[in-house]
């Protein structure tokens, strides 16, 4: 167990829809990254969050989003959902998101657009 | 922003036998370089990394090797075994982000 949570496991949908994923960084640690794994695929970097403020952003659509909240915790939105959006979606915690941290990784949710 | 490549895309190895995966990046102010495996519906998960301080680190039957002026690093397996099996992640940090390689499918037969 990473110590990162991630909920919910499973989300199906429909095609135009929206829906939010969560997650909760390990204990102690203050930055969260977002991730996107579509099927046989590598690890698409979306972006990154540092206590609260965005620290960087990589090839996030314009139909996602994504905030951390005081508590920490971080929720990636997902709206006008497309077949292609369709994937396993990771978040990864560090403690302070600076070069040469490890990165944690919850167990992901897997999105299934219909 | 960095840019890592990965090679090869899948690898078959029979068990007791090594297995070598390769990735290069872009970045020369890159300092670390970790390596994730990612069995079948599972979270990648953090099995070795190595700073540029080193040429090398070994944990039991797995190496990574870095060698900054080429821009390159591997990661060794020897004798492989089937619960090795596996998609095998190399990493780069790139500004404030860490950028993944495309990933390695190792198959181990027994």
């Amino acid at each position: 167990d990473s110590g990162v949570t991630q909920t919910p496991k499973h989300l199906i949908t429909a095609t135009g829809q929206r829906v939010t994923l969560r997650c909760s960084p390990r204990s102690g640690d203050l930055s969260v990254y977002w991730y996107q794994q579509s099927l046989d695929q590598g690890l698409q970097f979306l972006i990154q969050y540092y206590n609260g403020e965005e620290r960087a952003k990589g090839n996030i659509l314009e139909r996602f989003s994504a905030q951390q909240f005081p508590d920490l915790h971080s929720e990636l939105n997902l709206s006008s959902l497309e077949l292609g959006d369709s994937a396993l979606y990771f978040c990864a915690s560090s403690a302070s998101g600076g070069l040469g941290e490890k990165l944690f990784f919850g167990s992901g949710t897997q999105l299934s657009v219909l | 922003g960095e840019n890592v490549e990965q090679h090869p895309s899948t690898l078959s190895v029979q068990e007791g036998d090594s297995a070598v995966i390769k990735c290069t990046y872009s970045d020369s102010a890159s300092n670390y370089f970790p390596w994730y495996k990612q069995e079948l519906g599972k979270r990648p998960q953090l099995i070795i990394d190595i700073r540029s301080n080193v040429g090398e680190k070994k944990d039991q039957r797995i190496a990574v090797t870095l060698n900054k002026t080429a821009k390159h690093f591997s990661l060794h397996i020897t004798e492989t075994q089937p619960e090795d099996s596996a998609v095998y992640f190399c990493a780069a940090p790139s500004n404030n982000d860490m950028r993944f390689g495309a990933g390695t499918r190792l198959t181990v037969k027994p």
